[in-house]
């Protein structure tokens, strides 16, 4: 199963806005507007901050921002601040020959 | 408080057998698909295996590594799922993770996005 294809690291000043892409295909992120984004700092588990390409859950701050285009999602934050340092990761449902949810590789993301 | 507490990690040798456990508490365990999601050291997220409520058949479906090793079951009276693992590899190393399914309501379950984590539990195979 091949993950979605995400940077490796992205970086920026507190208060700018950084971009994270996630690159998938026309049998995952393509095909449907299941796109999740979660964001992990080390030795945490996992949170969910996007779920279905663009919607927030409850808690999760308005700096955090996706959207999608054909195959391919992004997440933006904006206004960056210190504890957005982390790792992001993108995962889409998929057309399923197996499983049918995927991962992407994970961003690092670093708050200079 | 909604939560997820999973335990049973241990450190085991190639071709040895464990089971996870993850027990839920703060919300109505029974109508919930749980997933697990594990974490090699250092490397990324990879879903090992889900399985849906038990109004939906309990239905279990797994990712290619875990496919015919690993088996996940749900006990819902003691709001609990396990993960059995068999046969395991050096390479089933990191750290486990249990998780619910996200419902959106009309929309149904959204299988990618995970709402509720547990802290996650180590195994570690290791001859």
């Amino acid at each position: 199963q091949s993950a979605l294809t995400q940077p490796a690291s992205v970086s920026g000043s507190p208060g700018q806005s950084i971009t994270v892409s996630c690159i998938g295909t026309s049998s995952d992120i393509g095909a449907f507007n299941l796109v999740s984004w979660y964001q992990q700092h080390p030795g945490k588990a996992p949170k969910l901050i996007i779920y279905s390409v663009s919607r927030r859950p409850s808690g999760v701050s308005g700096r955090f921002s996706a959207s999608k285009s054909d195959n391919k999602a992004s997440l933006t934050i904006s206004g960056l601040q210190p504890e957005d340092d982390a790792d992001y990761y993108c995962a889409s449902y998929r057309i399923a020959t197996t499983f049918p949810g995927v991962f992407g590789t994970g961003t690092k993301v670093s708050v200079l | 408080e909604v939560k997820l507490v999973e335990s049973g990690g241990a450190s085991v040798k190639p071709g040895g057998s464990l089971r996870l456990s993850c027990i839920a508490s703060g919300f109505n365990f029974s109508v919930v698909w749980m997933t697990w999601v594990r974490q090699s050291p250092g490397k990324g997220l990879e879903w090992v295996g889900r399985i849906k409520s038990r109004s939906d058949g309990a239905a279990t479906d797994y990712s290619p590594p875990a496919k015919g090793r690993f088996f996940i079951s749900r006990d819902d009276s003691n709001t609990t799922v396990h993960l059995n693992m068999l046969n395991l590899r050096i390479e089933d190393t990191g750290t486990y993770f249990c998780a619910r399914v996200h419902f959106g309501g009309w929309s149904g379950y959204n299988e990618v996005a995970l709402d509720v984590w547990g802290e996650g539990t180590t195994v570690t195979v290791s001859s």
